[in-house]
């Protein structure tokens, strides 16, 4: 079955320091890949996504994720966390083709900084 | 350009009752998705519509689930009687094309049922 994983539920870090959050997905094929964010009282915002090319991908307010076929990862990374960066992310992926439409979503990893 | 809007943002109803969310998408957009998210769990599919089309209800949960998106503008999704576990956020998203394009999403609809 089609899934995507977050193993993180909650992640802690220091202001300046760098992040990574995980991603892994169950799918028959590549799918398109996406990173999206929700700031408490918002919607969702996409971060970036991946559709084919470059494996590096970048999106806006400064993160990058990369695309890893050989492990089904889509992992999103920042060099140097801002306070405002605290927020819930959510990875999803969605069909190529005739299917596409639907997102599937990872069960969201919240992030908090601290001072 | 106006993002995506919902209606109401909070709505608390009593179990058997009847609760309409509204989703006004982009203007343009011709693909519009419901989401729903339980509380701890993933956000979860529920419909597709194309235009006024329903290209995937694949997610609705049962038939207290009804969506309707008439002219293929606004949609409405109603649900009756509503029953505890249905309390979560209820999110609508828009796209001007399919998966291809970036899909955008209102701030959701927190739906509590007590």
């Amino acid at each position: 079955a089609q899934s995507v994983t977050q193993p993180d539920i909650h992640i802690t870090v220091s202001e300046g320091a760098s992040l990574e959050l995980r991603c892994n997905y169950s799918y028959g094929a590549t799918p398109y890949l996406f990173w999206y964010v929700q700031s408490p009282g918002q919607g969702l915002q996409l971060l970036l996504k991946y559709f084919s090319g470059d494996t590096l991908v970048q999106g806006i307010k400064g993160f990058e994720a990369e695309f890893k076929r050989s492990q089904s990862s889509f992992n999103l990374r920042k060099p140097s966390v801002h306070w405002s960066d605290a927020a819930e992310y959510f990875c999803a992926v969605g069909a190529r083709g005739n299917q596409g439409g639907k997102l599937i979503f990872g069960q969201g990893t919240e992030l908090s900084v601290k001072p | 350009e106006a993002g995506v809007t919902q209606f109401p943002s909070h709505s608390v109803i009593e179990k058997g009752q009847t609760v309409t969310l509204r989703c006004d998408p982009i203007s343009g957009h011709d693909n519009l998705y419901w989401y729903r998210r339980v509380m701890g769990k993933e956000i979860k599919f529920l419909l597709h519509f194309v235009k006024e089309s329903k290209q995937d209800e694949s997610g609705m949960p049962n038939n207290r689930f009804l969506a309707e998106r008439t002219g293929g503008t606004y949609s409405t999704l109603k649900v009756q009687p509503a029953e505890l576990e249905d309390s979560g956020v209820y999110f609508c998203a828009s796209s001007r094309n399919r998966v291809t394009t970036e899909a955008f999403f209102g701030q959701g609809t927190r739906l509590t049922v007590v």
